[in-house]
């Protein structure tokens, strides 16, 4: 089974403290996402990577920057964590040479800005 | 503006009756479409999926309905158990192969035993 792994399952930072959350798959998956989980409007893309050095930026990118020097680590950055950016984080993974868009998912970061 | 909804944010049903949890969307370009479940303090897990090219998907007690006139699936659960209840997602994409997925805002369901 692919195993998404998320290095903190709650986080708690301040206003303007630069944050860092990670990511890593076991599965040799090309393809990586995070995701913010909010009530009412469901999961939400920030980044996503298609590879090695790769990313793209997802439907609300702003206030977020990413990283993936190696193949199964993507780490999502506050840069300077506001309130808004309270929320659950979740990273996946994906095989795309694998039939369907079907992704595999980490377990979540609760991270609350104060 | 949300391109895949799921208007009922909650949905409470009877251990053994049929649950149906319901989604829209309005782009015309999504072919692709998944469900997922998601328990408390664990990521969403894969559920069911169906191309545009079925109007209908089968899995054990899950089955997914598309109606592509409507912009219309739904996914429908027989019978539903109390281990059934979580946060079921619907996500859209335009292909099967393509990376970008969207989420609806998700139903709860509860099960009552």
């Amino acid at each position: 089974d692919v195993k998404v792994t998320q290095s903190s399952r709650y986080l708690v930072k301040r206003t303007g403290e630069k944050v860092f959350l990670e990511c890593v798959q076991d599965m040799d998956h090309e393809n990586m996402f995070w995701y913010r989980q909010d009530p009412g409007l469901g999961l939400r893309l920030i980044y996503f990577s298609y590879d090695v050095k790769m990313k793209e930026k997802g439907d609300i990118p702003e206030g977020y920057s990413v990283s993936r020097e190696k193949k199964e680590r993507f780490s999502l950055i506050l840069e300077s964590a506001s309130t808004n950016q309270t929320s659950m984080y979740l990273c996946a993974s994906r095989d795309p040479g694998h039939p369907g868009v079907k992704l595999f998912f980490g377990s979540g970061t609760q991270l609350s800005v104060l | 503006d949300q391109q895949v909804k799921q208007n009922s944010p909650s949905l409470s049903v009877q251990e053994g009756r049929i649950s149906i949890l319901n989604c829209d969307y309005t782009n015309s370009m999504f072919d692709y479409f998944l469900w997922y479940k998601k328990y408390p303090a664990e990521g969403p897990t894969f559920l069911i999926s169906i191309s545009s090219i079925k109007d209908k998907n089968e899995d054990g007690r899950f089955t997914v309905f598309l109606n592509k006139s409507a912009k219309h699936l739904s996914l429908h659960i027989v019978p539903s158990q109390p281990g059934d209840s979580a946060v079921y997602f619907c996500a859209a994409s335009e292909g099967n192969a393509g990376n970008m997925l969207t989420f609806g805002g998700g139903t709860r369901l509860m099960v009552k035993p």
